[in-house]
């Protein structure tokens, strides 16, 4: 079947842009991660959803950084005024459940802030 | 918090030698482990898991790895590596009692010598 796929898998923007990276997760799943990878940090959580539940915000870097997920199903983050610091691989995931199941990783959209 | 290291940043060795990566964790209860592998510009592809019972577990492409509770160790192993086995490797614990979010070591990249 298929897996988690992202768009766009590039981005470049001008600093101060807002930007929206999407996950659509593997059908079915009702857990939704997203995922940071820079040089400087290494990987890092961002957000959590699981199904209707409120979202774990804990670990957005500032509040710039904001997730919706739409229908149990496809998530959107967006990055408003972006920084250079910014510039990573935005990694998402999802899993049947959150607890004790295995994530499933998209191959990641890379955003360039210029 | 939870905590993962991996003290080895570089590891090179010979197509055919044997292979160990190293994974310290830190968590307060027992752990959900796991190895995931990332090629370049790829997403990450889970290569085993450990989540309760048989200490030893199996994983894909030939890889295992051992939970020593002992030592908070989770070390990946492989007896003879191919060519194809080079990438990063990132070791990383699952919070169950906070959705499963993982916390990732900082990777280990591996290098292959013909």
């Amino acid at each position: 079947g298929a897996g988690v796929s992202q768009s766009p898998s590039n981005k470049v923007t001008e600093k101060g842009k807002d930007v929206e990276l999407r996950c659509d997760p593997i059908s079915g799943h009702t857990a939704l991660y997203w995922y940071r990878q820079s040089l400087g940090q290494g990987l890092e959580f961002l957000i959590y959803f699981q199904g209707n539940s409120a979202p774990d915000k804990s670990g957005l870097p500032s509040d710039r950084f904001s997730a919706e997920r739409t229908g149990g199903s496809v998530s959107t983050l967006t990055i408003q005024r972006t920084q250079q610091e910014d510039s990573a691989v935005y990694l998402c995931a999802s899993s049947f459940r959150g607890g004790n199941h295995e994530q499933y990783f998209g191959p990641g959209t890379r955003l360039t802030v210029t | 918090a939870q905590s993962v290291t991996q003290p080895d940043i570089h590891i090179t060795v010979s197509e055919g030698a044997s292979l160990e990566l190293r994974c310290n964790y830190s968590y307060g209860a027992t752990p959900y482990l796991f190895w995931y592998v990332q090629s370049p510009g790829q997403g990450l592809q889970l290569l085993l898991k450990y989540f309760s019972g048989d200490t030893l577990v199996q994983g894909i492409k030939g890889f295992e790895a051992e939970f020593k509770r002992s030592q908070s160790s989770f070390n990946l192993r492989k007896p003879s590596v191919h060519w194809s086995d080079a990438a990063e490797y990132f070791c990383a614990v699952g919070a169950l009692d906070a959705g499963n979010m993982l916390t990732f070591g900082g990777g280990t990249r591996l290098m292959v010598k013909p």
